[in-house]
């Protein structure tokens, strides 16, 4: 069986600050990683997968299979990236695809 | 930009009556889920489903539930018998060729 662990549920920072979203997962198999964001009142969106290796809205996240962790991190943070973060795995062997949600972190970035 | 709807936002219901989430996933996607998130809790995986069948379900996913594509947009996830413990915000994804899924803005349902 899969799971995420998100180890902090509330993480707060200065406007400018570093950021970083702890990931880790535990999965015998190729998993393939994701963060999704949800913004106040508004859906899931997807933030990352690892596959696609890209930087969106400054996040970048790398996975480290060595550490099973795929830890979502931004330089300098915005008042815009207040949000829930959610990481989540799905199963590259093994068939199926549906997701396996860590429980979440909120992120609050203070002015 | 097309997006999974959702329908109603808000459900209130009784302890042993039926309910119907409805979800409209986005046109072109083949593979369909619910997932279920409980008040401060992670989201969950309900079912997945693919080419008119359950392609995978979850311990979650008991009799008491069944999902259905009546016709060729909505995907709808019925609960028979609600129970308090069936009080959660419910949301539908779709996914694209890619892999990535798409989620809807979700129904809450209270069971009462």
């Amino acid at each position: 069986a899969q799971r995420v662990t998100q180890p902090e549920k509330l993480l707060s920072v200065f406007k400018g600050a570093p950021v970083e979203l702890k990931c880790n997962y535990s999965y015998s198999g190729s998993p393939e990683l994701f963060w999704y964001v949800q913004y106040s009142r508004q859906r899931l969106q997807l933030l990352l997968r690892h596959i696609s290796r890209e930087s969106i809205k400054g996040f970048t996240a790398d996975l480290n299979k060595g550490e099973t962790s795929f830890h979502l991190k931004k330089p300098f943070a915005q008042e815009e990236d207040s949000a829930m973060y959610y990481c989540a795995l799905r199963r590259l062997t093994g068939g199926g695809n549906k997701l396996t949600f860590g429980t979440g972190t909120q992120l609050k970035v203070e002015l | 930009e097309p997006e999974v709807t959702q329908t109603p936002s808000h459900q209130v219901t009784q302890m042993g009556q039926e309910v119907i989430l409805r979800c409209v996933p986005i046109s072109n996607h083949l593979y369909f889920y619910w997932y279920r998130q409980i008040l401060g809790q992670k989201v969950e995986f309900l079912v997945s489903f693919y080419n008119n069948e359950i392609s995978e379900k979850s311990e979650i996913f008991d009799d008491q539930f069944s999902v259905e594509r009546p016709d060729g947009s909505n995907f709808t996830l019925k609960i028979r018998s609600t129970k308090l413990e069936d009080s959660a915000m419910y949301f539908c994804a779709s996914r694209d060729a890619a892999g990535t899924q798409y989620f809807g803005p979700g129904t809450r349902l209270l069971v009462l």
